[in-house]
C-alpha cells in the first residue's frame, strides 16, 4: 500500500510530557500537511510544507509545537509540555503541487493527554 | 479568513432514497471543494470535488453542484446503500487546493436498512 502513514496510531502520555508524531507521505508528494480534529468537529489546519519548507502556520499551532520535514520526505510533529487541551486526533495529508492537487489523509495519530 | 458552514449535522434516510449535505463558504477567493468521507477511526477519504470553473460534477450515484454567486455548494448521494453510511465533510481552498483546507463541521449520515 502506498498510502499515507502514520506512526504510532495511538498514544496516550500525562500532562507536561513531549510526544512525537511521524508521517510518512505518499512517495513523490512534495506537499504535506498536517491537521488536528477534536470530536465532533471538522480538520483544522495546523501547518504545511512544500518539500522541507514550512510555507504557513496556524495560529492554532503554539510555540509548544514544532513541525520538521527535514529532507523532504517524512514529517514529524511534536508537542512539547503536552496539555489536556491537546488531546484530538492528528491527521497528515499529502499532495502533490500542481493544476489540480487532492490531499489524501492518513489514518491519524488518536492523542490522550492524561 | 475562510469560513464554511455545514448543514444538517445529522441526517437518516431510508437505504434507496437520496441524501443532500449543504454547506456554504465565505471567502470569494476559494475555488476548490472537495468532498470527503471519514469512517470510524479512519483518516477522511476524498470521495469527489469540484473546481470554480465548474457548476457541477457527477460520478456514479455521487454528485457536487456549485453556486459561486450564492456561495453555496451541496453533495448529493443517490440510491443510498448501507455502506455510505459515515461522516462527510465539506472543505473549500484557494489556489485549486494548493493550499490548506477549511472544513465544515461535518453530516452523519445514517442509512437505515
Amino acid at each position: 500500500d502506498t498510502g499515507v502513514s502514520q506512526d504510532p496510531r495511538h498514544k496516550i502520555t500525562k500532562r507536561g510530557q513531549n510526544v512525537t508524531f511521524r508521517c510518512d507521505p505518499i512517495s513523490e508528494h512534495n506537499r504535506l500537511y498536517w491537521y488536528r480534529q477534536t470530536l465532533g468537529q471538522g480538520p483544522e489546519f495546523l501547518t504545511y510544507f512544500q518539500n522541507e519548507a514550512q510555507l504557513e502556520k496556524s495560529r492554532l499551532l503554539s510555540d509548544r509545537f514544532s513541525a520538521e520535514r527535514p529532507k523532504g520526505s517524512f514529517s514529524t510533529l511534536e508537542i512539547q509540555r503536552t496539555e489536556q487541551g491537546d488531546s484530538a486526533m492528528y491527521l497528515c495529508a499529502s499532495s502533490s503541487a500542481g493544476l489540480t492537487d487532492t490531499q489524501y489523509f492518513g489514518p491519524g495519530t488518536r492523542l490522550t493527554v492524561l | 479568513g475562510e469560513n464554511v458552514e455545514q448543514h444538517p449535522s445529522t441526517l437518516s434516510v431510508q437505504e434507496g432514497d437520496s441524501a443532500v449535505i449543504k454547506c456554504t463558504y465565505s471567502d470569494s477567493a476559494s475555488n476548490y471543494f472537495p468532498w470527503y468521507k471519514q469512517e470510524l477511526g479512519k483518516g477522511p477519504q476524498l470521495i469527489i470535488d469540484i473546481r470554480s470553473n465548474v457548476g457541477e460534477k457527477k460520478d456514479q450515484r455521487i454528485a457536487v453542484t456549485l453556486n459561486k454567486t450564492a456561495k453555496h455548494f451541496s453533495l448529493h448521494i443517490t440510491e443510498t446503500q448501507p455502506e455510505d453510511s459515515a461522516v462527510y465533510f465539506c472543505a473549500a481552498s484557494t489556489n485549486f487546493g494548493n493550499e490548506k483546507l477549511t472544513f465544515g463541521t461535518g453530516t452523519r449520515l445514517t442509512i437505515i436498512p
